[in-house]
């Protein structure tokens, strides 16, 4: 299992101004996942973050947009940069555990953006 | 591009009866299938995962099928309780090369009533 830390829970921001997003995990881990979930509507992927090379995004999302660090196994941070109302949404990063039977993820509690 | 549909309305159910959900995908089959609960202001919880080559998995009062005929999932849960009142997400991982990377329904909401 994986315990995920993420910070801020929510925050309230002026649109053209930025968010850093941090999350924690409690054991090490080759990928870590940023999703968005906008209101009412489904999680969606953002970018892949490894540790020692760039973020892998998602079609629709680019990195001058939301800027992603992975300084270690255990860390990751993911920047909303020049925000807008349309940002609103809760940020989730989330982990893969394998076990022999299973795999499953791991996410954060969220972190809940509004811009205004 | 793949589509996954869930029920968007909410199930409304009462106690002690059985919740079924459903979660539909377009072309191709998914190398696994996952289920989660989102209870409001939290990150979805893993519950049961099945495999392309699977039909049926349980847990405890919870039992996922996988019809790759029909490109569909559904998702049981037995003897519902007041606790079982959540969102219930489907999610898709495409292929093995894509480890970690879920394609999610937009989630059924469940309320379960005494």
């Amino acid at each position: 299992s994986a315990v995920i830390s993420q910070k801020p829970s929510r925050d309230i921001c002026q649109r053209g101004t930025s968010l850093t997003i941090q999350c924690q995990v409690d054991s090490q881990v080759t990928m870590m996942f940023w999703y968005r979930q906008q209101p009412g509507q489904s999680l969606t992927l953002i970018a892949t973050a490894n540790q020692g090379s760039e973020a892998t995004y998602e079609s629709g999302f680019v990195i001058d947009k939301f800027p992603i660090s992975r300084p270690n196994l255990t860390f990751s941070t993911l920047t909303v940069s020049n925000m807008s109302p349309e940002d609103s949404s809760i940020y989730l990063c989330s982990v893969e555990v394998r076990g022999h039977m299973n795999t499953e993820a791991f996410f954060g509690q969220g972190t809940r953006l509004t811009v205004v | 591009s793949q589509k996954i549909e869930q029920n968007s309305e909410a199930l409304n159910i009462q106690e002690g009866k059985t919740a079924t959900l459903t979660c539909n995908y377009t072309n191709y089959s998914p190398a696994y299938l996952q289920w989660y609960r989102q209870d409001p202001g939290r990150g979805p919880v893993f519950l049961l995962l099945i495999r392309e080559n699977e039909k049926e998995k349980r847990k405890e009062r919870l039992k996922v099928t996988f019809d790759t005929t029909l490109k569909q999932s559904l998702f049981h849960i037995t003897a519902s309780q007041p606790a079982d009142s959540a969102t219930y997400l489907c999610a898709l991982v495409w292929t093995t090369d894509s480890w970690g990377k879920l394609q999610f329904g937009a989630g059924t909401q469940v309320v379960v009533t005494p």
